[in-house]
C-alpha cells in the first residue's frame, strides 16, 4: 500500500535559518503529492502542491520538487521566521483510491528569534 | 467566507456514551472526509463520502458512523464500539475525489473520553 515517511522531529531553528524537511514515498503509479502545515489548535491548510514528476511547489517561500527517481519531496525554505513555527505534514494522492490522502507523521518546527 | 465550520471545538463524554461531531461546508463540495488525528502520528481516514446519500469505510471505520442527507452537511457519530475515542478529529472537503483538487480543513473537534 501507500505509505509516506517524514523526517523525525522536532526540528528547532534560529530565525532566519534554512529548513529542510525531509519526505519520501512509497505509491503505486503516478501519486499527485502535498505539504500541509498545522497551526497550534488549528485544522490544515494546504501549503503546497506538485501533481507530476518535476514540478515544483512553491507558496510563502517555502518550495518542493517532486522527485520521482527518488520518491521524494523534500520541503525547503530559505529563511525561516517565528511564524513559520508549526507541524508539516507530507502527504499523497494515488490516482487510484478516491480521495484518500495518506499522510506522513508530521514534522513539528519551532522557529526562535 | 467559504469554509468549514466543526463544532463543537471541545467535546468531553463519560465512556460508553455516543457523540456526534459536526462538520458543515459552505464551499459546493461533493466530496467530504473524516480524519481522525493521534500525537505523534499522521491523519488517518475514518469515513469518506463522494456525494449526498452515498459514504465509504476508510482505514479506520471501526466504532465510529456517518450520515451523508445534505451537501453540506457530514455528521460522525464516535459510537461505544470505538475502544480509543480520545483524538482531534478533522473534517475535510473537495471539489470531487478524483484529480489532485485539494482538501479543505476545518478547524477540528477534540474529543476527551473518560
Amino acid at each position: 500500500g501507500n505509505s509516506v515517511t517524514q523526517m523525525e522531529g522536532p526540528v528547532t531553528l534560529s530565525e532566519e535559518a534554512f529548513l529542510t524537511i525531509n519526505c519520501t514515498y512509497t505509491a503505486t503509479g503516478y501519486p499527485s503529492l502535498f505539504w500541509y502545515v498545522q497551526y497550534p489548535g488549528e485544522g490544515l491548510q494546504l501549503l503546497l502542491k506538485a501533481t507530476k514528476a518535476d514540478d515544483k511547489g512553491s507558496n510563502k517561500g517555502f518550495e518542493a520538487t517532486y522527485r520521482k527517481e527518488t520518491t521524494s519531496f523534500h520541503l525547503e525554505k530559505g529563511s525561516v521566521q517565528v511564524s513559520d513555527s508549526a507541524v508539516y505534514f507530507c502527504a499523497l494522492k494515488d490516482g487510484t483510491s478516491y480521495g484518500k490522502l495518506t499522510f506522513g507523521q508530521g514534522t513539528i518546527l519551532t522557529v526562535h528569534p | 467566507d467559504g469554509g468549514i465550520t466543526q463544532s463543537p471545538k471541545y467535546l468531553f463524554r463519560k465512556e460508553g456514551q455516543n457523540v456526534t461531531l459536526s462538520c458543515e461546508q459552505n464551499l459546493n463540495h461533493d466530496a467530504m472526509y473524516w480524519y481522525r488525528q493521534d500525537p505523534g502520528q499522521g491523519l488517518r481516514l475514518i469515513y469518506y463520502s463522494q456525494i449526498v446519500n452515498d459514504f465509504q469505510k476508510g482505514d479506520i471505520a471501526e466504532g465510529y458512523s456517518v450520515s451523508r442527507e445534505k451537501k453540506e452537511s457530514f455528521p460522525l457519530t464516535v459510537t461505544s464500539a470505538q475502544k480509543n475515542p480520545t483524538a482531534f478529529y478533522l473534517c475535510a472537503s473537495s471539489i470531487e475525489g478524483t484529480g489532485s483538487y485539494e482538501q479543505y480543513f476545518g478547524p477540528g473537534t477534540r474529543l476527551t473520553v473518560t
